[in-house]
C-alpha cells in the first residue's frame, strides 16, 4: 500500500525558516517524480514544486522560486522541501503528492501538514 | 503560470448530470493530453478521478467522465448522487518538464 507521510509543518513567524519532509512506502520511491502541492485556508490546490526521479529535473511556482528548495533523499525515500523568508501568505496545508510514472497526474497524496506564518 | 480557469460552484439534483469546464492555453490545456481532474472533500486527500484528458483509474466510477476541446477540459459527472458534493479541481502539466498547473477549483452542490 502506497503512504506517504508528511511532517515538519508549524507556526513560524515571518522572515523564518521551516524544513518539510514526506516519508514514502509501499512503492519504488526511486522510480518516480515527486511534487509538493499547497492548499492556503478557504482557496484552492497550488502546485509547489516537482522533482523527477533522479533529481535531475527540478522546477517550482514563481511565487516560491527563489525561497523554497525542494529535495529528496532516495536511499531514505524522502522528499523534503526547505522553505525559506517565509511569508504570511505561504500559510497553508502542504500535500506530498506522488507523481505517475507515464501520465503526469498525482496518483496518491499525503494527508498533509500545515504551515502557518505569523507573528 | 497563471491558473487554469474554472467556473466558482455548480449544482445540480440527484441523478442529473453536471459538465465542469476547465479553460487554459495552448501551453498547457491545449499543448497536450496531461489533463487531470480531482475530488477533494475537505478534510481529506484530493482524490484523482480522470488522468490524461479521459482516462479512470481503477476503482473511479464510470459516472465521472472527461473530455478536451482546444485549450478547455471537462469534466462530466452523471447520475449525481449526494456524496459526489465536494471542490473538484483540473490540472495540466505545462511546457516545462515537471511543472503542473492547477485550475482555481469548482464546488459542486447537489441540491
Amino acid at each position: 500500500e502506497v503512504q506517504l507521510v508528511e511532517s515538519g509543518g508549524g507556526l513560524v513567524q515571518p522572515g523564518r525558516s521551516l524544513r518539510l519532509s514526506c516519508a514514502a512506502s509501499g512503492f519504488t520511491f526511486d522510480d518516480y517524480a515527486m511534487h509538493w502541492v499547497r492548499q492556503a485556508p478557504g482557496k484552492g490546490l497550488e502546485w509547489v514544486s516537482g522533482i523527477t526521479w533522479n533529481s535531475g529535473t527540478i522546477d517550482y511556482a514563481d511565487s516560491v522560486k527563489g525561497r523554497f528548495t525542494i529535495s529528496r533523499d532516495n536511499a531514505k525515500n524522502s522528499l523534503y522541501l526547505q522553505m525559506n523568508t517565509l511569508r504570511a501568505e505561504d500559510t497553508a496545508l502542504y500535500y506530498c503528492a506522488k507523481e505517475d510514472g507515464y501520465n503526469n497526474y498525482f496518483h496518491y497524496w499525503g494527508q498533509g501538514t500545515l504551515v502557518t506564518v505569523s507573528s | 503560470q497563471s491558473a487554469l480557469t474554472q467556473p466558482a460552484s455548480v449544482s445540480g439534483s440527484p441523478g442529473q448530470s453536471i459538465t465542469i469546464s476547465c479553460t487554459g492555453t495552448n501551453n498547457d490545456v491545449g499543448g497536450h493530453n496531461y489533463v487531470s481532474w480531482y475530488q477533494h472533500h475537505p478534510g481529506k486527500a484530493p482524490k484523482v478521478l480522470i488522468y490524461a484528458v479521459s482516462n479512470r483509474p481503477s476503482g473511479v466510477s464510470n459516472r465521472f467522465s472527461g473530455s478536451k476541446s482546444g485549450n478547455t477540459a471537462s469534466l462530466t459527472i452523471s447520475g449525481l448522487q449526494a456524496e459526489d458534493e465536494a471542490d473538484y479541481y483540473c490540472s495540466s502539466s505545462t511546457s516545462s518538464s515537471t511543472s503542473v498547473v492547477f485550475g482555481g477549483g469548482t464546488k459542486l452542490t447537489v441540491l
